[in-house]
């Protein structure tokens, strides 16, 4: 079965900034998607980026990007000029290629606070 | 704006009462899941349907949990008797299945306090 696994239960950036959250997961498929969804105070789980295991070049989305390494199995997601409104948990997901349904495996999440 | 609709947003319960929340999926999904969250466990699949026919319900208690799709706009999800344990927030989110670059689209969740 995959794990992802989020080793920061919690982060904090300066206003502007630019912070990155780590993610690492576990399986032993070759095509696979990652995903970064963010859950602001209202509970809505928002996409904010996706990335293709069989696509060598980092996803990017406005002020998102990727840190994409397949051998590594790491997918961390950089957020560039923080905005007090990126201010959410972020969750890392998984979901295999084969798997039609589009089931997810989530990490643990990051709780992202930005001072302003 | 297409988006999935869940109700209700909170539900306050008494312990052994039972519970159903419910999920209007996007128009056109043929796919749609169910998911807990809870500070211990995270986020989880309890269950999902494609064209209304449920794939996978293993991570879904059988004794007490059960989730249905009367028909293609409205899925179900029941907790019969309700526990303590069972306070979290219940999201359902739909997708178009055989489709691996679409998104699945998350409602905004059930908060369920069982008390």
């Amino acid at each position: 079965a995959q794990t992802v696994t989020q080793s920061q239960p919690e982060m904090s950036v300066q206003e502007a900034e630019t912070v990155t959250l780590s993610c690492t997961y576990d399986t032993s498929e070759s095509d696979y998607y990652l995903f970064w969804y963010k859950q602001p105070p209202s509970r809505q789980m928002i996409l904010v980026i996706r990335q293709e295991a069989y696509k060598q070049q980092n996803a990017t989305e406005n002020r998102f990007s990727v840190n994409f390494q397949k051998a590594a199995k790491s997918f961390s997601l950089k957020i560039s000029d923080s905005q007090l409104g990126d201010a959410a948990m972020y969750f890392c997901a998984y979901r295999s290629a084969w798997d039609g349904a589009q089931k997810l495996v989530f990490g643990q999440g990051t709780r992202l606070t930005i001072n302003p | 704006d297409a988006r999935v609709t869940q109700t209700p947003r909170h539900k306050v319960t008494e312990m052994g009462q039972e519970v159903t929340m419910r999920c209007q999926p996007i128009l056109g999904h043929n796919t749609v899941f169910w998911y807990r969250q809870t500070m211990m466990q995270g986020l989880e699949l309890l269950a999902y349907f494609r064209n209304r026919a449920p794939l996978d319900d293993s991570g879904m208690p059988k004794d007490r949990f059960s989730a249905e799709m009367p028909d293609a706009t409205l899925a179900t999800l029941k907790i019969q008797p309700s526990e303590p344990r069972d306070s979290a927030v219940y999201f359902c989110a739909s997708g178009l299945g055989h489709d691996g670059n679409t998104e699945a689209f998350f409602g905004q969740g059930t908060r369920l306090t069982v008390v």
